[in-house]
């Protein structure tokens, strides 16, 4: 059964403190792993895509990393807007269609 | 509108109550989801339509019952639902159902069952 576990729960930050948040994952033929950031009472808002081990994908203050067994998402001086839970998410193809498992998300807070 | 909408954000039932959800996507998409998600718990696939057919239902409730009647709308039509029930009720499109397909969410219903 596939499974994603993302470390740690929560995470307080202070403004301009990085820090990466992990998603480690079992999974037959992963097709994908997605990070996807969720604000209180919203759906989530996709980030990235990654696709092989060693790709990396940057937006603004995040850096999403891939590896055979995990996916690192790195926040960069990170600011109180970036304050949100963020989800990891693998793609398989099971019985011929496309499968996606989340995690339960990592709470991030921001603090000026 | 733009991306993917959401009819009503909330909704307060009684258990007896028949209501449905709906959702919406502007995005060209062929292929609907929805997700039930509860606190402290990953997002749960409830349904999934790829060109207005089903093409998974993971051990939902019949009292969940879905309706596609195209490729741009979907909906969740809800009767004599439990207090557990209650959560945030997601929609969510992609283009199709391939493995490259990236899925783009809703706002989400927040669903209360009383």
């Amino acid at each position: 059964e596939d499974q994603v576990t993302q470390s740690p729960e929560a995470l307080r930050l202070q403004e301009g403190e990085s820090s990466s948040l992990n998603c480690s994952y079992t999974v037959s033929g992963l097709r994908g792993l997605f990070w996807y950031r969720q604000d209180p009472g919203k759906g989530p808002e996709f980030l990235f895509t990654l696709y092989s081990a060693g790709e990396e994908k940057e937006k603004e203050r995040l850096k999403a990393t891939l590896t055979k067994k995990e996916s690192f998402l790195h926040i960069t001086a990170p600011k109180p807007e970036d304050s949100a839970t963020y989800l990891c998410a693998v793609q398989a193809i099971s019985g011929g269609y496309q499968k996606v498992t989340f995690g339960t998300g990592t709470k991030l807070q921001v603090i000026p | 509108e733009t991306g993917v909408t959401q009819t009503p954000r909330h909704l307060v039932m009684g258990m007896t109550n028949k209501k449905s959800l709906k959702c919406e996507q502007h995005l060209g998409h062929n292929a609907m989801y929805w997700y039930k998600q509860s606190a402290k718990k990953p997002l749960e696939l409830m349904f999934v339509y790829n060109f207005k057919e089903q093409t998974e239902n993971n051990s939902v409730p019949s009292r969940f019952s879905p309706e596609c009647p195209n490729s741009s709308h979907l909906f969740l039509h809800l009767h004599t639902l439990q207090p557990e029930d209650s959560a945030l009720y997601l929609c969510a499109s992609s283009h199709g159902i391939a493995d490259t397909d990236t899925q783009y969410f809703g706002p989400g219903t927040r669903l209360t069952v009383l």
